[in-house]
């Protein structure tokens, strides 16, 4: 079955670095990747959708990137903010079916 | 108003009643989904609904059922709730096509 991982892990960093966070999937091979922000005890919010044509994204500090040979994910936030602090999902679907299989989420906290 | 309209927020209900999870939204979106979240974990799809007459059962669909009232509705059900089943629930919808999904704010249930 498909499986979609990323760190459980949460990531710590300082103010005006760069944060990156890696999603890794296994025995799929998705159309798009999308990511999303997650704020506790709220619904998740879409950042960004990469195709499996594009090898990159970008969308002011967010940049995605998607490397279906190595069937990974990569999102960095540029000059991090504490208010970029929240969970951060990855989430694949396929041409076949529009069912959206989620990672179960990265926290990123950014300290001022 | 929210695009996607979750209620109850809140439910604590008991063993064994039967409760329902209502879910609106005004995207004009053909497709709606159902999932939960538990600590820890992602988002697991419990139901989805491509159209009015289209339901299909996610990966965790026992121990639930759904009502696609109308384009705009989508209903879950829990016949005979247990324990198990505390927990985060969202609905979410999305257009045809390979596009993102936008979710509502939650209900948080929890079954005593």
């Amino acid at each position: 079955s498909q499986k979609i991982e990323q760190n459980s892990e949460a990531l710590n960093i300082q103010e005006g670095k760069t944060a990156t966070l890696t999603c890794n999937y296994t025995n799929y091979s998705p159309a798009y990747l999308q990511w999303y922000r997650q704020d506790p005890g709220r619904g998740p919010v879409f950042l960004l959708l990469i195709r499996e044509n594009e090898k990159e994204k970008r969308k002011e500090r967010l940049k995605v990137t998607f490397d279906t040979t190595l069937k990974q994910s990569l999102f960095h936030i540029t000059a991090s903010q504490p208010a970029d602090s929240a969970t951060y999902l990855c989430a694949l679907d396929g041409y076949n079916f529009n069912k959206f299989y989620f990672g179960s989420g990265t926290k990123l906290n950014v300290k001022p | 108003d929210a695009d996607v309209t979750q209620t109850p927020r809140n439910r604590i209900t008991k063993t064994g009643k039967r409760i329902m999870l209502e879910c609106s939204q005004t995207k004009g979106h053909d497709r709606m989904y159902w999932y939960r979240q538990d600590p820890g974990l992602g988002l697991q799809l419990i139901y989805y609904s491509f159209d009015v007459k289209d339901i299909n059962k996610g990966e965790i669909s026992d121990g639930y059922s759904v009502s696609r009232q109308a384009q705009a509705k989508f209903s879950l059900s829990l016949e005979s709730a247990i324990p198990n089943q505390t927990a985060l629930y969202f609905c979410a919808t999305s257009d045809s096509g390979l596009t993102e999904a936008f979710f509502g704010q939650g209900t948080r249930l929890t079954v005593v």
